[in-house]
């Protein structure tokens, strides 16, 4: 099946900075990659998603970029804020007609510090 | 709209135990799945569903069972419950499949002693 690794696991910035979560996936047949925010207590939240046939997306201070060829898509928050401290996950979806399952990284745990 | 909703938010079994995690939603979605998070491993699959009738193993079924009677309602059965089986269990909808947005339920603590 496919293995989604995600770096850092832990990660602290000073209030506007930018911070920036790496992903790789293993299975070529991976067509969506959503990025998803995880507040204390809370379920996870999609924050951002892209599809394989687009090599970057942008809503407001969040971007993410997608290589297919090395497999990898990372996440980009910049001007952070305290509200952005929280535990961030990447997925990977594997198209519908072959499995249809979502694989999550372990998760990075965002600090911003004011 | 309420979502995607659960019940319990916390429960506390015996090994052996049996009991139902309960979730439901309102959004008239084909897909649903569960997940279990464990500190340091992400949230896993345990079964997904793409619609009444159907549902499928994830990444980790055993020790869980799961029907699909109706669009809006996907439970959790622990059968025998195990401290293996302590964690945060998450259920979660899309509108179709697995490349939609998927909208997430506040979660069950669950704790097996």
């Amino acid at each position: 099946g496919e293995n989604v690794e995600q770096h850092p696991s832990t990660l602290s910035v000073q209030e506007g900075d930018s911070a920036v979560i790496k992903c790789t996936y293993s299975d070529s047949a991976s067509n969506y990659f959503p990025w998803y925010k995880q507040e204390l207590g809370k379920g996870p939240q999609l924050i951002i998603d892209i599809r394989s046939n687009v090599g970057e997306k942008k809503d407001q201070r969040i971007a993410v970029t997608l290589n297919k060829t090395a497999k990898h898509f990372s996440l980009h928050i910049t001007e952070t804020q305290p509200e952005d401290s929280a535990v961030y996950f990447c997925a990977a979806s594997i198209a519908w007609n072959t499995g249809n399952q979502f694989y999550f990284g372990t998760g990075t745990s965002l600090t911003v510090i004011p | 709209n309420a979502g995607v909703t659960q019940t319990p938010k916390f429960q506390v079994l015996k090994t052996g135990q049996s009991m139902t995690l309960q979730c439901a939603q309102d959004m008239n979605h084909e897909y649903m799945s569960w997940y279990r998070q464990d500190p340091g491993m992400g949230l896993r699959l345990i079964h997904y569903s793409v619609g009444a009738g159907i549902t499928d193993q994830g990444e980790v079924p055993n020790g869980y069972n799961v029907s699909r009677s109706t669009t809006e309602d996907f439970p959790l059965r622990l059968l025998s419950a195990a401290p293996s089986q302590t964690s945060v269990y998450f259920c979660a909808s899309s509108y179709r499949d697995s490349s939609d947005t998927q909208y997430f339920g506040p979660g069950t603590r669950l704790t097996v002693l």
